[in-house]
């Protein structure tokens, strides 16, 4: 099976532009997580997407969005970008019991300019 | 709010030595799950090893152990005969089996080095 797949790997976006970062998650999985990975503020959780549905966010702003698609691949877009949203963002997928293991990718590399 | 403490930020082991990364947890909860992950260089997270909070049998996979200790809130990972390819960021994670959502709490990671 091929594992959990992000797109691009590395970004580049100065300032007040907007991004969007893609994740396919592992076949048959239905669950996709994002996590935002900084060196002061270490992993945090951003959002988790099941079946095209929000069912969690973490503490961040509403310029941090998310979608799922039908097909489980999921988008996380974040507007008006400020230097502090440099970082390396992970998307990790699972199946859908609750004891499943979440699965990472490679993650995407945002350096904000 | 749930945290997970890992007070060494980095740790080295020789070769074939043993070593043990620490993690403490905070929670009010009586069910949960604790992780520890694995991060090369290469950036790809792995798990290295999951507990599940109402087992008291300690988890094992090959060369890596838990040391999981609930009254004292302790999750610590024993890596045995360590390897090179054991180089790596280790986090600890906890995840809430209250939660719906599949929501891990990250320790700020123990960078791991091995001496040839």
């Amino acid at each position: 099976k091929a594992g959990v797949t992000q797109t691009p790997r590395y970004l580049i976006k100065t300032r007040g532009q907007q991004v969007t970062l893609s994740c396919s998650p592992i076949s048959g999985h239905r669950s996709v997580s994002w996590y935002q990975q900084t060196p002061g503020q270490g992993l945090q959780f951003l959002f988790e997407y099941f079946s095209e549905t929000q069912r969690n966010k973490g503490n961040f702003p509403g310029r941090f969005s998310g979608r799922q698609f039908s097909n489980s691949r999921s988008e996380m877009n974040v507007s008006t970008l400020e230097l502090g949203d440099s970082a390396l963002y992970l998307c990790a997928s699972r199946g859908a019991g609750g004891r499943d293991t979440q699965y990472f990718g490679p993650g995407t590399r945002l350096t904000v300019l | 709010a749930q945290t997970v403490t890992q007070s060494q930020p980095e740790m080295s082991v020789q070769e074939a030595e043993t070593v043990t990364l620490s993690c403490t947890y905070d929670t009010s909860e009586s069910d949960y799950y604790l992780f520890w992950y694995k991060q090369p260089p290469s950036r790809q997270m792995i798990l290295v090893i999951r507990q599940e909070a109402y087992k008291q049998q300690n988890a094992t996979e090959n060369r890596f152990s838990v040391n999981f200790q609930k009254a004292a809130k302790s999750f610590s990972l024993k890596i045995s005969d360590s390897q090179l390819g054991d180089a790596a960021m280790y986090f600890c994670a906890y995840r809430s089996a209250m939660d719906s959502s599949y929501k891990l709490i990250f320790g700020s990671g123990t960078r791991l080095l091995v001496r040839p």
